[in-house]
């Protein structure tokens, strides 16, 4: 079946501009995440959804980024006013379920260049 | 805070011959998850293969094997019989098996490129 598909697959955009990622998960997984790989910052993990909730919102970089879920299937990955050190490839993983034995299956990410 | 740590930014190796890429964790959790995961030119994120931390038995699959020792927080990765199709970046990950809102969380390393020469 299909994977996880993401798009755009890449993005340039002006600082001060808002941008939004979207993520398209496997059929059927319930549980949803969202990482940024930087050259600074290496991989770091943003925000999770199981359903449509996002427990745990503290890996968001800053009030400027937030994420929802809807229908507990596609997520969207919003940042407003971006800025330059937003620059990155943002990827997008699901999984059936939210455990350690629920392999998270990756997209190809977005790359993200924040002129 | 867990961290995962990998000494290795590169590393190559010839087709056909044998490489180990090193990782090493950080954590107070007794139980838990580690993880290696490829990423080639494509950038998409494969999992290679997993170890469950009360598992003393070290995890195989095909040519990828791991060295774990729980004691050291040591998590090593053993690829045999290296191929052309190997060269990627691997990420070494570490995942709590605590419950709570960050249940789920991959923690990961910041990762060795590996180049595969023919």
């Amino acid at each position: 079946g299909a994977g996880v598909s993401q798009s755009p697959s890449n993005k340039v955009t002006e600082k001060g501009k808002d941008v939004e990622l979207r993520c398209d998960p496997i059929s059927g997984h319930t549980a949803l995440y969202w990482y940024r790989q930087s050259l600074g910052q290496g991989l770091e993990f943003l925000i999770y959804f199981q359903g449509n909730s996002a427990p745990d919102k503290s890996g968001l970089p800053s009030d400027r980024f937030s994420a929802e879920r809807t229908g507990g299937s596609v997520s969207t990955l919003t940042i407003q006013r971006t800025q330059q050190e937003d620059s990155a490839v943002y990827l997008c993983a699901s999984s059936l379920g939210q455990g350690a034995t629920d392999t998270q299956y990756f997209g190809p990410g977005t790359r993200l260049t924040v002129l | 805070a867990q961290t995962v740590t990998q000494s290795q930014p590169e590393m190559s190796v010839q087709e056909a011959e044998t490489v180990t890429l090193s990782c090493t964790y950080d954590t107070s959790e007794n139980n838990y998850y580690l993880f290696w995961y490829k990423q080639p030119p494509s950038r998409q994120m494969i999992l290679v293969i997993r170890q469950e931390a009360y598992k003393q038995q070290n995890a195989t699959e095909n040519r990828f094997s791991v060295n774990f020792q729980k004691a050291a927080k040591s998590f090593s990765l053993k690829i045999s019989d290296s191929q052309l199709g190997d060269t990627a970046m691997y990420f070494c990950a570490f995942m709590s098996s605590a419950g709570g809102t960050s249940y789920g969380k991959l923690t990961f390393g910041q990762g060795t490129i590996l180049t595969v020469h023919p």
